[in-house]
């Protein structure tokens, strides 16, 4: 089982280009999640799907978008980017909701 | 607005001692508490989940809370190197918030000298 992959691994991205960060998982869950993890700031969360077909803001959804595909996957999505969305991100998934969530290994996205 | 506090690192201390790890929270309709583990460059992983009060040990790691004092703990007995790591608090549930996200605090990065 490869549990939580995410792509790309390391990006860097002009002001105003889009990307796609892309997530799936093989564990059957039904919840997955979108953060960001800065400097001092923790862990915060920036949308996530409850269920295949449902998404929802998380604390700092600002200048992002998401896509929960199907079941496996939940892409996060950055229409025109911003150095302030320089930062590393995790996808991770979790069994309907349960505390225990699985993470993936991150992307460090640099914005220039 | 739901908060967690975790104690102000870093926290540094010898190897074979115990490491304390402190973490409060605002919310008083909080169900579900854990402590999750980051080495650097790494992402977190779960190391212990507590759901009632009082103690819950697992290896050299007991998870305390109290409810009515809305704090939690992590205790790590005979500390590793290995042990050297951010430790991040997290709580879910509540009142008014979604029982499907966790709520997380700014971590602890904890050294174990050796």
């Amino acid at each position: 089982n490869a549990g939580v992959t995410q792509t790309p691994k390391f990006q860097v991205l002009k002001t105003g280009q889009s990307m796609t960060l892309q997530c799936a998982q093989d564990m059957n869950h039904n919840s997955m999640y979108w953060y960001r993890q800065d400097p001092g700031m923790g862990l915060r969360l920036i949308y996530y799907s409850a269920s295949e077909g449902t998404t929802d803001k998380g604390e700092v959804p600002n200048g992002y978008n998401v896509s929960r595909l199907n079941k496996r996957e939940f892409s996060l999505r950055l229409e025109s980017a911003a150095p302030s969305q320089t930062s590393v991100y995790f996808c991770a998934s979790s069994a309907s909701g349960e505390g225990t969530q699985y993470f993936g290994p991150g992307t460090r996205l640099t914005v220039l | 607005q739901k908060e967690v506090e975790q104690n102000s690192g870093p926290l540094s201390v010898p190897e074979g001692a115990i490491a304390s790890l402190n973490c409060t929270y605002s919310d008083r309709g909080s169900q579900s508490f854990f402590w999750y583990r980051q080495y650097s460059g790494k992402s977190p992983e779960l190391i212990m989940s507590i759901y009632s009060n009082g103690d819950k040990e697992d290896g050299r790691f007991t998870a305390q809370l109290n409810k009515a004092s809305q704090y939690v703990s992590l205790l790590i007995r005979d500390s590793q190197p290995s042990d050297s790591a951010t430790y991040l608090c997290a709580f879910k549930g509540g009142a008014g918030g979604s029982n499907y996200k966790l709520t997380f605090g700014k971590g602890t990065l904890l050294t174990v000298n050796p």
